[in-house]
C-alpha cells in the first residue's frame, strides 16, 4: 500500500506561516481521526507534534496546529522560527492490514 | 521522563539475521495503556512501520515484512526486541523503537501515535 502523500519540500521566511498537506484515502486519513505529525531533525529522535488530527502534546508550541478536510490532513506552523527547519512526517491509522501508514516526509526550509 | 534506546550491530551481512534491542527507561514496559513499536527509515526515504507488541506478547506486523519479522518482549529487563531475518541491502535503514499510543474499539486495535522515540540506530547490510 502506498504511503500517504506529502509535498517533498516547503519553505518560508521567519515569522511567516506554512502548511504541509498529507493526503490519503477514506481508508485512512479520511475515515478516522487518528492522524499524527512528527518533527524530525536529522540525527535526532522524531518528535510527536500533533496527534488525533489536532491535539498538541504537552510541551509542544501552540505555533503548531493540525486540521483535516476529507482525505487530506494539514499541519500549519505559524510564526516560523529557524529551529522549525526539519523534516515533517504525517501518520494515520488505516483499516487495511497495514494498521499504520506514514507519509513520505516534507523538508521544511526556513529561509 | 520515559526514554527509549536502541542497541545492536551496525553492520549485518546479507542473508543474516538482524537483532536489535530497545531498552525502556523511566517507565514500565508492562503498562496496560501502550504498545511498543519498531519503525525504520531507509536512506533518503520515508518512515516504515515494522511492527508492534503489547507487554502480554501480542504482536502486529507490517504484512510486507511479516514473514521475516519477530518482535518479542522481556518484561524482566524492561526491553523489547526485533529480529529480522534474510537481510538484504534493501533493509539498510535507521531503525527506531517507540512507545505506541493505542485505542481498542470493538476488539480492533487502533495504532494512534508514537511517542517518545529512541534516537535510532543505523543498520547497514553489506558483506
Amino acid at each position: 500500500q502506498s504511503a500517504l502523500t506529502q509535498p517533498a519540500s516547503v519553505s518560508g521566511s521567519p515569522g511567516q506561516s506554512i502548511t504541509i498537506s498529507c493526503t490519503g484515502t477514506s481508508s485512512d486519513v479520511g475515515g478516522y481521526n487518528y492522524v499524527s505529525w512528527y518533527q524530525h531533525h536529522p540525527g535526532k529522535a522524531p518528535k510527536l507534534m500533533i496527534y488525533e488530527v489536532s491535539n498538541r502534546p504537552s510541551g509542544v508550541s501552540n505555533r503548531f496546529s493540525g486540521s483535516k478536510s476529507g482525505n487530506t490532513a494539514s499541519l500549519t506552523i505559524s510564526g516560523l522560527q529557524a529551529e522549525d527547519e526539519a523534516d515533517y512526517y504525517c501518520s494515520s491509522y488505516t483499516s487495511s492490514n497495514t494498521f499504520v501508514m506514514f507519509g513520505g516526509g516534507t523538508k521544511l526550509t526556513v529561509l | 521522563q520515559l526514554q527509549l534506546q536502541e542497541s545492536g550491530p551496525g553492520l549485518v551481512k546479507p542473508s543474516e539475521t538482524l537483532s536489535l534491542i530497545c531498552t525502556v527507561a523511566g517507565g514500565s514496559i508492562s503498562s496496560n495503556t501502550y504498545y511498543w513499536g519498531w519503525i525504520r527509515q531507509p536512506p533518503g526515504k520515508g518512515l516504515e512501520w515494522i511492527g508492534s507488541i503489547y507487554y502480554t506478547g501480542t504482536t502486529y506486523y507490517n504484512p510486507s515484512l511479516k514473514s521475516r519479522v519477530t518482535i518479542s518482549v522481556d518484561k524482566s529487563k524492561n526491553q523489547f526486541s526485533l529480529r529480522l531475518n534474510s537481510m538484504t541491502a534493501a533493509d539498510t535503514a535507521v531503525y527506531y523503537c517507540a512507545r505506541l499510543g493505542s485505542i481498542t474499539i470493538f476488539g480492533a486495535v487502533i495504532m494512534n501515535w508514537f511517542d517518545p522515540w529512541g534516537q535510532g540506530t543505523l543498520v547497514t547490510v553489506s558483506s
